[in-house]
């Protein structure tokens, strides 16, 4: 099992909806959650860090943290074609400081 | 720009030869994180500082790569003999250590290496 899961994608929504992003995690000792943009050639971009349980929003941006079920989630609402991209869950596993990342969905959100 | 910067942006090497690549963090920021990553994959860790101490390892780092950080500053990361699997983006992230022990990570352009 690998410590940071994603579906690979990738996820195709229409402009305007919602889109789902979604990670499991295998270590319950981890505390640090981390959401990151890629564009294709680009490094990653930091758009959201959770550390508690709950929601948290950033403009169109919400990260949900559950810890029970150890699932980390990204909602992005309004979604445009700029919002394209590969998105990286990235977890300090067991309280690391290292970031473990799965390896990214690809969302596309069609004009 | 105060971001992170990474130099060169890009390398292209032969086998068996040996690169180096550097990375200024933000100026703030006390730790500072060596990433490769592989098309179609997230990053991986490869090494950390915490000011110029070397203090994780990752087993994904052979005896081929070394990395320094002198003065705490900017760090270098050479690879030495090169092979045709070393061909990745190599990242560099920086964070600031806090009292809130938040661990945001702020990534450079990174430098694409590729051995022919």
């Amino acid at each position: 099992q690998k410590e940071v899961e994603q579906n690979s994608g990738p996820l195709s929504v229409p402009e305007g909806a919602i889109a789902s992003l979604n990670c499991t995690y295998s270590d319950r000792g981890s505390q640090s959650f981390f959401w990151y943009r890629q564009y294709s050639g680009k490094s990653p971009e930091l758009i959201m860090s959770i550390y508690s349980n709950g929601d948290k929003e950033d403009g169109r941006f919400t990260a949900q943290l559950n810890k029970a079920s150890q699932y980390v989630s990204l909602l992005i609402r309004d979604s445009q074609p700029s919002d394209s991209a590969t998105y990286l869950c990235a977890v300090n596993v067991g309280g690391r400081r290292a970031l473990t990342f799965g390896s990214g969905t690809r969302l596309q959100v069609q004009p | 720009d105060t971001g992170v910067s990474q130099n060169p942006r890009h390398k292209i090497t032969k086998r068996g030869q040996n690169v180096t690549f550097r990375c200024d963090p933000i100026s703030e920021h006390n730790r500072l994180y060596w990433y490769r990553q592989t098309l179609g994959q997230g990053p991986e860790f490869l090494t950390y500082f915490q000011n110029e101490a070397q203090l994780e390892k990752s087993r994904l780092l052979s005896d081929r790569f070394s990395a320094e950080r002198p003065k705490g500053s900017f760090s270098t990361l050479e690879i030495q003999r090169t092979e045709q699997g070393d061909s990745a983006m190599y990242l560099c992230a920086s964070s600031l250590a806090a009292l809130a022990a938040t661990y945001e990570q702020y990534f450079g352009p990174g430098t694409r290496l590729t051995v022919t």
